[in-house]
């Protein structure tokens, strides 16, 4: 059974860096496929940010691109967001997913609120 | 890139059929054959319910269909059910990209 987890601060300062991690259980990253990050704000739209590759290749979102690195830690079974300079408009819950050409498993997701 | 479009809400009465529409450019819908359907039940992550277009992952009702002509992808829901109440997301996959659509609330009158 593929699981997700996200795991990271919920609260993040306006121009500091958002940084997030998501375990996985249940399947190996080396395995291949792509890992994916989607965001949504509250009461708003699935975002997707970006996917990075089990070998660390990575498609980002045109709009976000200049603010995101994606990260990927097979020998933790882990992959990593970061984006920086955030504001208030990067407020949203935080979901991590695998990926096969659609989001077949996704995380619980994880609250970010940027605020002072 | 832009938001795949979508209506903002469709309603339908227990036992009817409700088509969701999901249109898209020709680099993203219309090119490749990679649309997904999602469900989104307040509170909960999003849920695969069809992907490549038409197929349904084991598990998912077989009231759940979709078709794509041109640049547009449709999501059906026939035999609608209470629980079919959702919000309803469509994403299209490139060779570079992913976009999802900006959701549509169903509502099971």
């Amino acid at each position: 059974q593929v699981q997700l987890q996200e795991s990271g601060p919920g609260l993040v300062k306006p121009s500091e860096t958002l940084s997030l991690n998501c375990i996985v259980s249940g399947f190996s990253i080396s395995s291949g496929y792509y890992w994916g990050w989607i965001r949504q704000p509250p009461g708003k739209g699935l975002e997707w940010i970006g996917s990075i590759f089990h070998s660390g290749s990575t498609f980002y979102n045109p709009s976000l691109k200049s603010r995101v690195t994606l990260s990927v830690d097979t020998s933790k079974n882990q992959f990593s967001l970061k984006l920086s300079s955030v504001t208030a408009a990067d407020t949203a819950i935080y979901y991590c997913a695998k990926e096969v050409v659609y989001f077949d498993y996704w995380g619980q997701g994880t609250l970010v609120t940027v605020s002072s | 890139q832009s938001a795949l479009t979508q209506p903002a809400s469709v309603s339908g009465s227990p036992g009817q059929s409700i088509t969701i529409s999901c249109t898209g450019i020709s680099s993203d819908v219309g090119g490749y054959n990679y649309v997904s359907w999602y469900q989104q039940h307040p509170g909960k992550a999003p849920k695969v319910m069809i992907y490549d277009v038409s197929n349904r992952p084991s598990g998912v009702s077989n009231r759940f269909s979709g078709t794509k002509s041109g640049n547009t992808a449709s999501l059906t829901i026939s035999g609608l059910q209470a629980e079919d109440e959702a919000d309803y997301y469509c994403s299209s996959y490139t060779s570079s990209s992913r976009v999802f659509g900006g959701g549509t609330k169903l509502t099971v009158l």
